[in-house]
């Protein structure tokens, strides 16, 4: 059974980028019919998409992050990534990431704390 | 894009009550919902998608219904597990994918 689980730094400069991974175990991320992608959850906040990753290496993305947001699939590695540039303290959230099934995400990990401060 | 207005906030129930959980889209959706339930420090996990479908090993409990704008998640016969935050997502037109603001279910 698949499981996910992200990496990265737990704190961030302002104006820096965030570099986290998602490593899946379990299970390989290179299937078809499946996209990988990253959820954000502000401290005492709701649930903001960022973007998915097919496995082919196709895109998309939340135009909100006003494409500071980048994220790149490398299935011989089993993992997925996320690069977010110019952090400010409004990026200050817990980061997800998920296997998506049609457009929804049935596979979630745990999640991580990225803490944007100088 | 979509916005997701779910409602109420927060609803107050006992054990063994039943709990009904508003979501509404601000244009049709078809059937493409989804809910998660939140427990405190953890991942969101999915209950139901496809607005009525419950996904794999989650309770009879939990039913969802709707289509179109509409949409209800209802908990018959709380436990104490069941107590936590409720998300709506809409997977209709994206991106981006959308959530509501959720709905805390306490006692």
């Amino acid at each position: 059974q698949l499981q996910l689980q992200e990496s990265g730094p737990g704190l961030v400069k302002p104006s820096e980028t965030l570099s986290l991974t998602c490593t899946g175990s379990g299970d390989s991320i290179n299937s078809g019919g499946y996209y990988w992608g990253w959820i954000r959850q502000s401290p005492g906040k709701g649930l903001e998409w960022i973007g998915s990753v097919y496995y082919n290496g196709r895109t998309y993305y939340n135009p909100s992050l006003n494409s500071r947001a980048t994220i790149s699939i490398d299935t011989s590695k089993n993992h997925f990534s996320l690069n977010l540039t110019s952090m400010t303290a409004a990026d200050t959230a817990m980061y997800y990431c998920a296997r998506r099934r049609w457009g929804y995400m049935d596979v979630w990990g745990k999640g991580t704390t990225v803490i944007v401060s100088s | 894009d979509i916005v997701m207005t779910q409602s109420p906030a927060t609803l107050s129930v006992s054990p063994g009550e039943s709990a009904t959980l508003s979501c509404r889209a601000s244009q049709s959706v078809a059937n493409l919902l989804a809910w998660y339930q939140q427990r405190p420090g953890q991942a969101p996990r999915l209950l139901i998608y496809g607005a009525s479908t419950r996904a794999t090993g989650v309770p009879a409990r939990f039913s969802g219904s709707g289509s179109g704008t509409e949409f209800t998640l209802t908990i018959s016969s709380l436990q104490s597990e069941d107590f936590a935050i409720y998300y709506c997502q809409q997977y209709s037109n994206w991106p981006p994918l959308t959530f509501g603001g959720g709905t805390k279910v306490d006692i």
